[in-house]
């Protein structure tokens, strides 16, 4: 399974632009790089997800590198309803969740 | 709508005894799973199930069991043989494997007092 690192925790202010980093160095070439948001007490639900195009929906984009072994997640203006832990999952066996990125959205 | 059904919502039990927790979907989908969600932690995979009547062990199911009976249930017995069983439980379904999206429901709180 790829490994993968996501800070801890990251801050936003309200309206501004979000960049989520992930590094997984140790991704096979066929892994697809899944993104997942977990509101507190709640269930993930699923946010984008790429192979090596960048993609974009109307949740957010996903910038993926041109090596692969890393990726940004992308949230154009932050919302209030957009403070969640993300999680990188570039697995493609069994989506191994690991701990995820904290984001706090300030008003 | 369509989406995932897990009941109870909260659960409160006595060491020792088992517990089943339930799991419907109503979306089609082949894939089925149950992960265990520890505070601050991420999401470990207990079960998962990808056709009706087979499922396989994930990476923590020692103390847990599972059936597939029908393709739109997925139940999660929690036994006396899970040394920790207090934890967020939450079950996801897919269309047909993990590299789909995987739609998940609310999660059950077992709390063992």
């Amino acid at each position: 399974d790829a490994k993968t690192t996501q800070p801890n925790s990251m801050e936003s202010n309200e309206e501004e632009p979000v960049h989520l980093p992930c590094n997984h160095s140790t991704i096979s070439g066929t892994d697809y790089i899944h993104w997942y948001r977990q509101l507190p007490s709640q269930g993930p639900e699923y946010v984008i997800h790429g192979l090596t195009s960048n993609v974009n929906n109307r949740m957010a984009s996903l910038a993926i590198a041109e090596d692969r072994k890393s990726s940004t997640l992308i949230l154009h203006r932050a919302t209030l309803r957009d403070a969640a832990v993300y999680y990188c999952i570039p697995d493609g066996n069994k989506l191994v969740f690991g701990a995820g990125t904290i984001l706090r959205v300030k008003s | 709508d369509g989406g995932i059904t897990q009941s109870p919502k909260y659960l409160f039990r006595k060491e020792g005894q088992n517990v089943t927790l339930s799991c419907e979907q109503n979306l089609n989908h082949d894939a089925m799973y149950w992960y265990r969600q520890d505070p601050g932690q991420g999401l470990r995979l207990i079960y998962y199930s990808q056709i009706v009547n087979d499922f396989q062990k994930g990476d923590i199911a020692e103390g847990y069991s599972v059936s597939r009976e029908k393709k739109e249930s997925f139940p999660l017995t929690v036994t006396s043989a899970q040394k920790n069983p207090t934890a967020f439980y939450l079950c996801a379904s897919s269309p047909r494997t993990e590299l789909e999206e995987l739609f998940f429901g609310e999660g059950s709180r077992l709390t063992v007092l």
